[in-house]
């Protein structure tokens, strides 16, 4: 199996930090990665994929980066609407993993 | 709208059996594999296993920990998805989310999701 860690796991930052979570693999997964963000007690939703495409509706401040076993999401300006738990997701072979999560909240 | 609505989510005891299902609308339904995700109360996002779409045989795959235990399958007549959860166990217990999945693709859609209690 595909391990996926993810660090930290609590982030504390405020309004307006530049934050950047890592996303490590156990083997290469190439670009098949994803990040999601997840509020409480709602649904994750897609921000980016293969690594360093932002899905469409997501802010630009958001963005991603790395291939094969190193990742990075970084979050350019934080806003009030992005403290919440951020996952990272490999999608390259079954079984379909996801990292712990990082929660990012307010300092 | 592009939407997935879950339901059949209640409080099971354990070895019992539940089916849940998930409605898909605003989107070709039968055009797409997809997928049910669980969360464990407090806990992270647990891929439970997938569905392919006709085309591809209906196939289907499982995460270890619920492989000959739980069923996925498909109604494209019906854009529904389901999964049958037999001899559940407590660690079961989880919030079920489906969602829009598709080779080497993310999960773009997810549905609200839906509580699975496995108590005495």
């Amino acid at each position: 199996d595909f391990q996926m860690t993810q660090s930290p796991s609590t982030l504390s930052a405020s309004i307006g930090d530049r934050v950047t979570i890592t996303c490590r693999a156990s083997q290469s997964i190439g670009s098949r990665l994803a990040w999601y963000q997840q509020r409480p007690g709602k649904a994750p939703k897609l921000l980016i994929y293969e690594a360093s495409s932002l899905e469409s509706g997501v802010p630009s401040r958001f963005s991603g980066s790395g291939s094969g076993t190193e990742f990075t999401l970084t979050i350019s300006s934080l806003q009030p609407d992005d403290f919440a738990t951020y996952y990272c997701q490999q999608y390259q072979d079954y079984p379909i993993t996801f990292g712990q999560g990082t929660r990012l909240e307010i300092k | 709208e592009v939407q997935l609505v879950e339901s059949g989510g209640t409080l099971v005891q354990p070895g019992g059996s539940l089916r849940l299902s998930c409605e898909a609308s605003g989107f070709t339904f039968s055009d797409h594999y997809m997928d049910w995700v669980r969360q464990a109360p407090g806990k992270g996002l647990e891929w439970v296993g997938r569905i392919r779409k006709k085309v591809n045989s209906y196939t289907t795959e499982y995460a270890a920990s619920v492989k000959g235990r739980f069923t996925v399958s498909r109604d494209d007549s019906k854009n529904s998805l389901y999964l049958q959860m037999n001899s559940l166990k407590t660690g079961d217990t989880a919030v079920y989310y489906c969602a829009r999945g598709g080779s080497y693709l993310p999960f773009a859609i997810w549905g609200q999701g839906t509580m699975v209690t496995v108590s005495s």
